[in-house]
């Protein structure tokens, strides 16, 4: 079975500071990799994803992420982080075949103060 | 506006009380499934539903039930809720199955906060 690691349960960083989210996760096959992210109070939204290509993802407001197969990781970064980034980060996973449901890791809480 | 829709976003009930979430998608989605969210442990799947009279269980589906008559909607259901049923409740959606040529990028309802007592 498929499952999610995330090793950073809660991270606090100054404004400017960069950033780096641990994701590691156990498949022996083809996946897809997803970053989520929770603003409060708010509901999970796609901050990036992984399919093929390029391991290296762009997404929204700044963010990306690197794949690195041998290493199984799935890591989230952004060089300057702001007070608005202040929410929790999952990263997710399905395989292509198999139980191809959404597995998510447990979370990482980011507070970004000013 | 394409959305995710639950009902109701708060709830506060007894044990032993059935009751209802609904979840509803205006985008013609294929796959929908249920999670719940509690800390520390992240989003777990309830049920999941590839389509029409097609659903099955995720990994924490014990005290729940789900029905998928309709294309868009897939309402969760508690015939005897219990305290251990208090979390944060989520519908979502996607467009197809993971691996049918698609990601299955998930989209999300606002969530359901449920408190038995």
């Amino acid at each position: 079975a498929q499952s999610v690691s995330q090793h950073n349960h809660h991270v606090i960083l100054s404004e400017a500071a960069s950033l780096e989210l641990g994701c590691n996760y156990s498949y022996g096959g083809t996946v897809n990799l997803f970053w989520y992210v929770q603003y409060p109070g708010q509901h999970l939204q796609l901050l990036l994803k992984y399919f093929s290509g390029d391991p290296l993802v762009k997404g929204i407001k700044g963010f990306e992420a690197e794949f690195i197969k041998s290493k199984f990781s799935f890591n989230l970064r952004k060089p300057s982080v702001q007070w608005s980034d202040t929410a929790e980060y999952f990263c997710a996973v399905n395989a292509r075949t198999g139980r191809r449901a959404l597995t998510f890791g447990s979370g990482t809480r980011l507070q970004v103060q000013p | 506006e394409a959305q995710v829709t639950q009902n109701p976003r708060y709830l506060i009930t007894v044990t032993g009380k059935k009751l209802t979430v609904t979840c509803s998608q205006n985008m013609n989605h294929e796959y929908m499934s249920w999670y719940r969210q509690d800390p520390g442990l992240g989003l777990r799947q309830i049920y999941y539903s590839m389509n029409v009279e097609v659903t099955d269980k995720g990994d924490v589906p014990e005290g729940y039930k789900v029905s998928r008559k309709e294309k868009r909607n897939f309402p969760l259901i508690l015939e005897s809720p219990s305290p251990n049923q208090t979390s944060l409740y989520f519908c979502a959606s996607s467009l197809a199955y993971p691996g049918q040529g698609y990601t299955g990028e998930l989209f999300f309802g606002e969530g359901s906060r449920l408190t038995v007592l």
